[in-house]
């Protein structure tokens, strides 16, 4: 089992609608969890960052964290063709050292 | 706008063939990340540094990996010798700590 799991994709929604990421993780222990962002050719770039369990908001962005079940959530509200990219989950498994999933391709359709 | 830089950008080389990767971290950030992207593995941490110490290689072949930090301005990565299966994006990445990471826009190396 990989330490991090996700779905490649690709996952389409129309625009304005709510687009819906998650991963699944293995260690137990971890604290911290991020979502990257990647488009096309570029490196991956921070958009959410949480480290509790619940939600974080973030403009049109929410992230969720359900340790109890090892499962984290993104929800991109009102989608946009620019949100098109590859979205990278992330977890801190321990000191520095961050496991990223393999990335869910999402496309936003006009 | 700070940004990590790395040279050089692409890289063309043959079986066997040495190759040095460059980064120049954001200035002030004292946390260094190299990764390693591709289609198959996806992105995967190689090697980290903290105050220019490595914490940990783990995820490099130390066989023909090497990964160093001679001063704070500059991150290095080198493949002795290179193999095909080493072609992928290398990134650099740092932060002010471990939960802070700002990619550099990488090195896409072919091996042939």
């Amino acid at each position: 089992q990989k330490e991090v799991e996700q779905n490649s994709g690709p996952l389409s929604v129309p625009e304005g609608a709510i687009a819906s990421l998650n991963c699944t993780y293995s260690d137990r222990g971890s604290q911290s969890f991020f979502w990257y962002r990647q488009y096309s050719g570029k490196s991956p770039e921070l958009i959410m960052s949480i480290y509790s369990n619940g939600d974080k908001e973030d403009g049109r962005f929410t992230a969720q964290v359900d340790k109890s079940s090892k499962y984290i959530s993104l929800f991109i509200r009102d989608s946009q063709p620019s949100d098109s990219a590859t979205y990278l989950c992330a977890v801190m498994v321990r000191s520095f050292k961050t496991i990223f999933g393999a990335g869910t391709r999402l496309f936003v359709k006009a | 706008d700070a940004r990590v830089t790395q040279t050089p950008r692409h890289k063309v080389t043959e079986m066997g063939q040495e190759v040095t990767m460059r980064c120049q971290p954001i200035l002030g950030h004292n946390t260094v990340f190299w990764y390693r992207q591709t289609m198959m593995q996806g992105l995967e941490l190689l090697a980290y540094f903290r105050n220019r110490a490595p914490l940990d290689d783990s995820g490099m072949p130390k066989d023909r990996f090497s990964a160093e930090m001679p001063d704070a301005t500059l991150a290095t990565l080198k493949i002795q010798p290179s193999e095909p299966r080493d072609s992928a994006v290398y990134f650099c990445a740092s932060g002010r700590a471990a939960w802070e990471q700002y990619f550099g826009p990488g090195t896409r190396l072919t091996v042939t």
